[in-house]
Order: C-alpha cells, then structure tokens, then sequence
C-alpha cells in the first residue's frame, strides 16, 4: 500500500539535544512538507521541498533543519536552538506544488521535552 | 492576517442528522484550492473533499459536500447522515502557492 511513514510515534528531547524525525513515502511524490501543530491550533509550515536536493523554508523554519537526499525522504532535525520544541510534528507530501495538488498526511510524531 | 476562519469550535450533532461546518478565506490570488481534512483523535490529518477557484459545481464526495460560495469567500462543509465516527477535528485550508494555510479547526462530536 502506497503512503507516509514518519518515526517514531513519540520522541522525548533532552536540554540541548538535537533530534531527527524521519518521513518516508512511497507515492513518487516529488514534494514534501513538515509542518507542526501546537494544542488547539490549525497547523504551521516548518519547511518544504520541491525537488531532491532542494528545500525551502516555511513560515516557522528557525531551530530547525532538513534535507532531501532522496526523492523518499526527507528528515527533520529538531536542534537545541529550537526553545519550544514541544508539539505534534506531522509530514506531508504531493504530487507537486500547484494549488490543485492535494498534500497526504503521515501519522505524525509527538515530541516531548524532558 | 488570518486567512482562513473557522468560527465554530465546537458542534454538536445528532447520529443521522446533517451538519454544516463553516470556513471563511481571504485571499486576492483568482487561483486557489479549498482543501477539508478530518483529525481524529490518533492525530492523522485525513484528505476528504478538494474545491477550486475556477470550479463552476460544488464538489461532492459521498457524505461530504462544500457549499463553495466564492463571492463571499465562503467554503463549507456539509456531512450529511452523521455517523458516530465522525467525531473528531475538522480543518478547512487554502492553497495559493506551495502550502497549505490551516483555520484552527472545529470539533465536531456525533451523538447517539
């Protein structure tokens, strides 16, 4: 079955650590998202890609990073100088970037601060 | 500015019954798309109904329908015959470019 797998289900963060959340799809989707979603809130574009080795930064990029190696995947590190880490983080792609492209979801991670 | 407005927080509606949820958007972009998802409580964002700028008929997918009013820039979606799992979050979103801007969501809870 073709979809979004994003790992782990949970992740909890130390004070000064950096994370790394994976998205994996298998829909030959040539563009991917991440965005995060606080409590009671719609959700916000972290980063997005086009195109491998291409990203570009959504409306809420700082403290964070990603790269696209491959046209599968494309990991987000959540990094120490992200002081409000806490949310659910959820990652999307489509078959492009047109406004009629409609995005597909992954099941999401939450990330803890401990 | 807001872009997308979703009034309701919170609904009620009884199993069988219909039910409209409401989304205002804002925009000065003549090409855009109007996107629907369902967030139950696993927290999985689910894809349910699509409509254009430029599409003429509202668009219909089984139980879900939006009412497209473009002069009001209103898009709304319309769950008829209710059924228990519906419960969850609703979220209306627009597409102008590259993503997808969010409302806030409505919480809709079907009862017996």
């Amino acid at each position: 079955d073709g979809g979004i797998t994003q790992s782990p289900k949970y992740l909890f963060r130390k004070e000064g650590q950096n994370v790394t959340l994976s998205c994996e799809q298998n829909l030959n989707h040539d563009a991917m998202y991440w965005y995060r979603q606080d409590p009671g809130q719609g959700l916000r574009l972290i980063y997005y890609s086009q195109i491998v080795n291409d990203f570009q930064k959504g409306d809420i990029a700082e403290g964070y990073s990603v790269s696209r190696e491959k046209k599968e995947s494309f990991p987000l590190t959540v990094t120490s100088a992200q002081k409000n880490p806490t949310a659910f983080y959820l990652c999307a792609s489509s078959g492009g970037t047109a406004v009629w492209e409609t995005q597909y979801f992954g099941p999401g991670t939450r990330l803890l601060v401990l | 500015a807001q872009k997308i407005t979703q009034t309701q927080p919170g609904m009620f509606v009884q199993e069988k019954e219909a039910v409209t949820l409401d989304c205002t958007y804002d925009t000065s972009d003549p090409s855009y798309g109007l996107f629907w998802y369902k967030q139950p409580s696993s927290g999985e964002m689910i894809f349910l109904i699509y409509q254009g700028s430029y599409d003429q008929q509202n668009a219909t997918e089984g139980r879900y329908s939006l009412n497209f009013q473009k002069a009001r820039k209103s898009a709304n979606l319309v769950i008829s015959a209710s059924q228990l799992g519906d419960s969850a979050m609703y979220f209306c979103a627009m597409r102008e470019g590259y993503a997808l801007n969010f409302g806030k969501g409505t919480s809709l809870l079907v009862t017996p």
